[in-house]
């Protein structure tokens, strides 16, 4: 059980475009969704975290107009990534959490290049 | 916010020797510390993990103490194999409805055979 998808796997994208990432709990309720931007070498770094149903709550530093977040069901979350530049490029990773539970459950991960 | 310090970066041990792991943190209301093992390119995966309430928790060859007095916490790998050569990351987490998680910065274990 605890099962997190993540699509796609990589996306390369040219400068200047938007790129949607999906990220879903398979097989239990997800109450929040996070999303973590990881550059080579580097550990994870939370970027927002986000309930269904409401807003996403960003980390400082990181442009919410910029990283657009979706939590609209209890099993899936979306990151579009606007207008996205080469230092965008990165790992994004999401993970899920059931309300009742303490464990974070990660996705697969996906691997943007932009050129 | 929470800081979450992981020492040493890089680690490599004998086969079959034991690796040690260890953080800080800075938020005593943390109370969740879980560990992960990443593969390159891979998910983060779920280890071990120990909660305030308990100072040390063993799964087989993996072990986890806390000292909440000091604020850290410690991963002990025993007999170590070659298939542990992975990046560890140690994480904190605050009781609180989001329990965002804040992640050390890696330690590359390498087993040599």
């Amino acid at each position: 059980g605890a099962v997190v998808s993540q699509h796609p796997s990589w996306v390369i994208c040219k400068s200047g475009t938007s790129v949607k990432i999906e990220c879903r709990s398979l097989d239990f309720q997800a109450t929040t969704m996070f999303w973590y931007r990881q550059f080579p070498k580097q550990s994870l770094m939370l970027m927002a975290t986000s309930n269904e149903g409401s807003k996403a709550t960003y980390e400082q530093g990181v442009e919410k107009d910029k990283f657009l977040i979706n939590h609209a069901s209890l099993t899936l979350s979306t990151l579009t990534v606007t207008s996205a530049h080469p230092e965008d490029s990165s790992f994004y990773i999401c993970s899920a959490r059931d309300r009742d539970f303490y464990e974070q459950y990660f996705g697969p991960g996906t691997r943007l290049t932009v050129t | 916010g929470e800081n979450v310090e992981q020492h040493p970066s890089t680690l490599s041990v004998q086969e079959g020797d034991s690796a040690v792991i260890k953080c800080t943190y800075s938020d005593s209301a943390s109370n969740y510390f879980p560990w992960y093992k990443q593969e390159l390119g891979k998910r983060p995966q779920l280890i071990i993990d120990i909660r305030s309430n308990v100072g040390e928790k063993k799964d087989q060859r993996i072990a986890v103490t806390l000292n909440k007095t000091a604020k850290h916490f410690s991963l002990h790998i025993t007999e170590t194999q070659p298939e542990d050569s992975a990046v560890y990351f140690c994480a904190a987490s605050i009781a609180g409805s989001a329990r965002q998680l804040t992640f050390g910065s890696g330690t590359q274990l390498t087993v040599l055979p």
